[in-house]
């Protein structure tokens, strides 16, 4: 596609439910990167995947959070038994690799609001 | 461990030159970045800099970077209205694309 999609674009849950956050990367890119920024925390670095390589999950803040790539194009990020700390923006990203000059190229996030 | 800090708010004149100033710890970062948010919009990148060089020059972007301490600042000139938004400041981890931000400058530009 013509840049990184994510959807929904805003999700509203009640505490305690399941939800699962799409991202579609730019066709092609090879490294996938998931991000969250809770008000006045900045960028934090949850997980990315490159290629058929094990994904980095060091960022994941709890074992309730986990994320899939399928055929190496769109991933689910999926949070269980969400929490109101939950709440933020989750922002994706995709590379061509995972090159340390590699350009980032992000969606315009998921609005998650836990009530 | 990583962590890149930011002061939070800024706010300039229209035509003023707006200075953005970063700190970084990880001393092995090979490049660091400038990324741009408008409201309602994902991260945009502006510019980034080699680690091995001091200053880098793009249209009204002027990045420094003084390794020895840590720094990197981001100088925009004739700063314009369309200029508001939050920036962030990133550094890359070890050999890989993954970037570490800062919390982000918000800039506010008065008429």
């Amino acid at each position: 596609g013509a840049g990184v999609s994510q959807s929904p674009s805003n999700k509203v849950t009640e505490k305690g439910k399941d939800v699962e956050l799409r991202c579609d990367p730019i066709s092609g890119h090879t490294a996938l990167y998931w991000y969250r920024q809770s008000l006045g925390q900045g960028l934090e670095f949850l997980i990315y995947f490159q290629g058929n390589s094990a994904p980095d999950k060091s960022g994941l803040p709890s074992d309730r959070f986990s994320a899939e790539r399928t055929g190496g194009s769109v991933s689910t990020l999926t949070i269980q038994r969400t929490q109101q700390e939950d709440s933020a923006v989750y922002l994706c990203a995709s590379s061509r690799t995972v090159a340390t000059n590699e350009k980032l190229f992000f969606g315009s996030g998921t609005q998650l609001s836990v009530l | 461990g990583e962590d890149v800090e930011q002061s939070l708010f800024l706010s300039v004149r229209e035509g003023d030159s707006s200075v953005i100033n970063c700190t970084y710890t990880d001393s092995s970062s090979t490049y660091l970045y400038w990324y741009k948010q408008e409201p309602g919009a994902g991260l945009q990148l502006l510019t980034y800099i080699f680690s091995n060089m001091d200053m880098k020059q793009d249209q009204r972007l002027t990045v420094l970077l003084n390794k020895k301490d840590k720094h990197l600042s981001l100088r925009i000139a004739d700063t314009q209205t369309g200029d508001s938004a939050i920036y962030f400041c990133a550094e890359s981890s070890g050999n890989t694309g993954k970037l570490i931000f800062g919390q982000g400058t918000t800039l506010q530009v008065k008429p």
